[in-house]
C-alpha cells in the first residue's frame, strides 16, 4: 500500500454529463474524506466516511453530488448533470482516527482534475 | 469571515532568510492543528502537527496560542526547495472534518 490512489487523474466532460471518480485510501486508515479545491483557494470539505458510514456532508454540496463507500474500502464521488462551476480539483484523503481525534493528519491522493466544458 | 484565515502573501525571501507565517482560527472547539505544504498543481502534504507546547522539526517551528486562537509557522535558513504554498488547518473533534485556510505562498529566491 503506497498511499491514497485516485482515478482518473484528469477528466474533461461536457456540461450536463455525469462523472464518477474513485478513491482507494490507505488500508489501515479508518476515515476517508472528499475535498474540492479551486485555484487560489484551500481545499473545501465535501463529505467524509468512517468506515462505510457517511457521517457528514457539506451544506455546500448540492443534490447533484453523491458519495459512497461500499464495504468501507474504496469510495466513489459522482457528480450528476455537471455544470461549469464544478470544474475543480477533487481531492480524496484518508486518516487514522482514535475516536474523533486525528493522530497524524491527512494523507491526500493526487486528485482528479475535472474540467467541464 | 472564513473559519481559518491566512495572509495569502506572496512572501518573497532570499535564501537563508527566516520567514514566519501566521494563521487565525475562529472555531474555539478546534482541538488539532496542522501545517500542510502544497506544491504547484500537487496535492497537499502534511508538514507538521502543531502542539500547545510548540514543536520543532529541523528548520521548522510551529506554535499554537489557544487564548488568541492563533497558529504560526517559522522557517529558518530558507532553501529554494521551501518555495510552496503553506496551508494552515484546524480540526474540530466534535466534527469529522478539517478546515483549511487558503494558504500562504512562499517564494525563496537565490
Amino acid at each position: 500500500d503506497t498511499g491514497v490512489s485516485q482515478d482518473p487523474r484528469h477528466k474533461i466532460t461536457k456540461r450536463g454529463q455525469n462523472v464518477t471518480f474513485r478513491c482507494d485510501p490507505i488500508s489501515e486508515h479508518n476515515r476517508l474524506y472528499w475535498y474540492r479545491q479551486t485555484l487560489g483557494q484551500g481545499p473545501e470539505f465535501l463529505t467524509y466516511f468512517q468506515n462505510e458510514a457517511q457521517l457528514e456532508k457539506s451544506r455546500l454540496l448540492s443534490d447533484r453530488f453523491s458519495a459512497e463507500r461500499p464495504k468501507g474500502s474504496f469510495s466513489t464521488l459522482e457528480i450528476q448533470r455537471t455544470e461549469q462551476g464544478d470544474s475543480a480539483m477533487y481531492l480524496c484523503a484518508s486518516s487514522f482516527n482514535v475516536g474523533s481525534r486525528q493522530l497524524y493528519g491527512y494523507t491526500f491522493g493526487s486528485g482528479t482534475r475535472l474540467t467541464v466544458v | 469571515r472564513k473559519e481559518v484565515e491566512q495572509d495569502p502573501g506572496p512572501f518573497n525571501v532570499p535564501e537563508g532568510a527566516t520567514v514566519a507565517f501566521n494563521c487565525t482560527y475562529s472555531n474555539s472547539a478546534s482541538q488539532s492543528f496542522f501545517w500542510y505544504r502544497q506544491d504547484c498543481r500537487k496535492e497537499p502534504k502534511l508538514l507538521m502537527s502543531v502542539y500547545s507546547s510548540g514543536n520543532e522539526d529541523g528548520r521548522f517551528t510551529a506554535q499554537l496560542n489557544r487564548a488568541s486562537q492563533y497558529i504560526s509557522l517559522l522557517i529558518r535558513d530558507s532553501k529554494l526547495s521551501d518555495s510552496a504554498t503553506y496551508l494552515c488547518v484546524s480540526a474540530n473533534t466534535n466534527a469529522g472534518k478539517s478546515t483549511f485556510g487558503d494558504g500562504t505562498t512562499l517564494t525563496v529566491k537565490p
